[in-house]
């Protein structure tokens, strides 16, 4: 079974610059998500798709980031324009399906893109 | 956000002792909780996940869940040096997968 896929790994870009990551989840993953990891910290859950509706994106600074899973598949994270705090990795996860009562489907994780902000 | 809280550590612990990690949470209507271990530069794989009160072991390591308490811990039997990593500990009120900051584990050879 191939893994969560993210794509670029790393991307440095000046701040007020903008920049898009790329996911591809597991086949057949309904639930896709998004987070953000700051160094030293547990990972922040900045969005949460089922299929191509979102669930929760409450914590998603909406005036500067953006998120899309049009076909319920792939989904694009984009932040315009950049600030030096947006410096984190970005994790993008999958699971099979948040709305069946199934306690064990935990979240796989893709590599992650390393984004640095000067 | 939900609150799940870890010892930030850093823990360690010699070649073959048990290192114990705990993790305590704020909502009661959790379900599902799970370990996962995050080399560095890695992304987070998960160890294990538990939903019953009690223990769960699988291999060296344990979950131990006390949803009374609001609490849950792992234990890794016979540490090893691979073992060096941060675990982080996932709680899932709803499929939503909410993560401590992580406990940094170091075990000396």
């Amino acid at each position: 079974e191939a893994g969560v896929a993210q794509s670029p790994r790393y991307k440095i870009i000046e701040k007020r610059q903008s920049v898009a990551f790329w996911c591809n989840p597991i086949s057949g993953h309904a639930t896709l998500y998004w987070y953000q990891q700051i160094l030293g910290q547990g990972p922040k859950l900045l969005i949460q798709f089922q299929n191509n509706g979102v669930v929760d994106d409450s914590q998603l600074p909406k005036d500067r980031f953006s998120a899309e899973r049009l076909k319920g598949v792939d989904s694009t994270l984009k932040i315009q324009p950049a600030k030096l705090e947006d410096s984190a990795v970005y994790l993008c996860a999958s699971s099979l399906d948040y709305t069946r009562v199934v306690y064990n489907s935990p979240l796989h994780f893709g590599n992650g893109t390393r984004l640095t902000v000067t | 956000q939900k609150e799940v809280e870890q010892n930030s550590g850093p823990l360690s612990v010699p070649e073959g002792a048990i290192a114990s990690l705990n993790c305590t949470y704020s909502d009661r209507g959790s379900q599902s909780f799970f370990w996962y271990r995050q080399y560095s530069g890695k992304s987070p794989e998960l160890i294990m996940f538990i939903y019953s009160n009690g223990d769960k072991e699988d291999g060296r390591f344990t979950a131990q869940l006390n949803k009374a308490s609001q609490y849950v811990s792992l234990l890794i039997r016979d540490s090893q040096p691979s073992d060096s990593a941060t675990y982080l500990c996932a709680v899932d009120p709803g499929n939503q997968f909410y993560f401590g900051t992580g406990t940094s584990l170091t075990v000396i050879p």
